[in-house]
């Protein structure tokens, strides 16, 4: 099945520097990849997502970037704010079937 | 967009009482719900997935029996923590699939259980 890997686990940046989350998976069948962002005590909420036919895609502070050779896609938050500190995971959902494979998260904490 | 409801949000209950968590789609039709467990500051463990009419598939390691799954309709999903222990105490989340492929998960809000 898949294997979907995420670091770092933790992730501190002074507020107004960029972020980046790296995620890798194995199965090569993976076509779907979103990126969720949890707050405590809150259920994942979806930030951004990318299909597996295209490389790169941006919405306003956040970025995806999707590597399919080398399977692995990345989370870029630029100018970071107090309130972009959550927790982040990646997931990954190959072309059959319906689950999917998250990664381990990401703590991260923006300083203000 | 679409939305999940899960309810309640938070629960304590006494050491052997019975606690049901419910999980409604919104605006849209599931037929499979998953239901994940996650522990402070770990990521999401896939319990098991409910399919509407039919039996749950549980995860390996999951109690079936501990963790009873109903699938009532298209737009609701329960999970009753049978006999809770201290040790059943966390934060426990549903969600539901796309109806289409390539979109997003849909998640609830969680419940976090404490049970004294």
């Amino acid at each position: 099945g898949e294997n979907v890997e995420q670091h770092p686990s933790t992730l501190s940046v002074q507020e107004g520097d960029s972020a980046v989350i790296k995620c890798t998976y194995s199965d090569s069948a993976s076509n779907y990849f979103p990126w969720y962002k949890q707050e405590l005590g809150k259920g994942p909420q979806l930030i951004i997502d990318i299909r597996s036919n295209v490389g790169e895609k941006k919405d306003q502070r956040i970025a995806v970037t999707l590597n399919k050779t080398a399977k692995h896609f990345s989370l870029h938050i630029t100018e970071t704010q107090p309130e972009d500190s959550a927790v982040y995971f990646c997931a990954a959902r190959p072309n059959t079937g319906n689950q999917f494979y998250f990664g381990t998260g990401t703590s991260l904490t923006v300083i203000p | 967009g679409a939305v999940v409801s899960q309810h309640p949000s938070r629960v304590i209950c006494k050491s052997g009482t019975s606690v049901k968590i419910e999980c409604r789609s919104l605006d849209f039709q599931a037929t499979t719900m998953f239901w994940y467990r996650q522990f402070p500051k770990q990521s999401l463990m896939l319990m098991a997935t409910s399919n509407e009419g039919s039996k749950a598939t549980y995860e390996q390691g999951v109690e079936k029996d501990k963790f009873l799954i109903n699938h009532a309709s298209l737009t609701l999903s329960t999970l009753t923590v049978t006999s809770a222990h201290p040790e059943d105490s966390s934060f426990y989340i549903c969600s539901a699939p796309p109806s289409r492929g390539n979109s997003p998960l849909h998640f609830g809000n969680g419940t976090r259980l404490t049970v004294t």
